[in-house]
């Protein structure tokens, strides 16, 4: 079944680590998304590419970095730069022409 | 830019009972709406989607939700809850080009007691 895949779901990383959260996805879907998910801020989005080799920051950039080499793949670093990294974390996808989103399962990562 | 406000963050309903949760959202034209479902460390699942057309869409589950322009709401309803639904819901707004990207309210928590 197609779908996106999002490894691992529990990660831990001691603070000033450089982490990356991966995203995969075969539904064929031209964009993709990370999303951040705090208690009782719903999502505020990261980063988003429209096509490979291409991305742009969004709302809360800051700290991290996102490369885009192949179609199926958004994988998202948390850099030490990132003051808060303990979060929820969530990949999406779209394709063109449809606007609503596929999400993967998510990652929770917790830096100590 | 648009934005989105879901002004209860917390609702409890009986089993059979109706829903309705409230989605408001601020934005110059007409966006796309969305509603999601998310349960406890899971991804989020569409319920729904307006884009244009009839103002009362039907979605999976028994959910539905209504377009209102006057009021720029964009209301979750369900005639009558079951056990299941208990989760979190977000409604999220959206726009062509730019990306297509999504703005999202801060959620709804639906607790449901038998």
């Amino acid at each position: 079944d197609g779908g996106i895949t999002q490894s691992p779901k529990y990660l831990f990383r001691k603070e000033g680590q450089n982490v990356t959260l991966s995203c995969e996805q075969n539904l064929n879907h031209d964009a993709m998304y990370w999303y951040r998910q705090d208690p009782g801020q719903g999502l505020r989005l990261i980063y988003y590419s429209q096509i490979v080799n291409d991305f742009q920051k969004g709302d809360i950039a800051e700290g991290y970095s996102v490369s885009r080499e192949k179609k199926e793949s958004f994988p998202l670093t948390v850099t030490s730069a990132q003051k808060n990294p303990t979060a929820f974390y969530l990949c999406a996808s779209r394709a063109a022409g449809e606007d609503g989103y596929t999400f993967g399962s998510g990652t929770r990562l917790t830096v100590v | 830019a648009q934005s989105v406000t879901q002004p209860d963050i917390h609702i409890t309903v009986s089993e059979g009972a109706s829903l309705e949760l409230r989605c408001n959202y601020s934005y110059g034209a007409t966006p796309y709406l969305f509603w999601y479902v998310q349960s406890p460390g899971q991804g989020l699942q569409l319920l729904l989607k307006y884009f244009s057309g009839d103002t009362l869409v039907q979605g999976i589950k028994g959910f539905e939700a209504e377009f209102k322009r006057s009021q720029s709401s964009f209301n979750l309803r369900k005639p009558s809850v079951h056990w299941s639904d208990a989760a979190e819901y977000f409604c999220a707004v959206g726009l062509t080009g730019g990306g297509n990207k999504l703005t999202f309210g801060t959620g709804t928590q639906l607790k449901v007691e038998l």
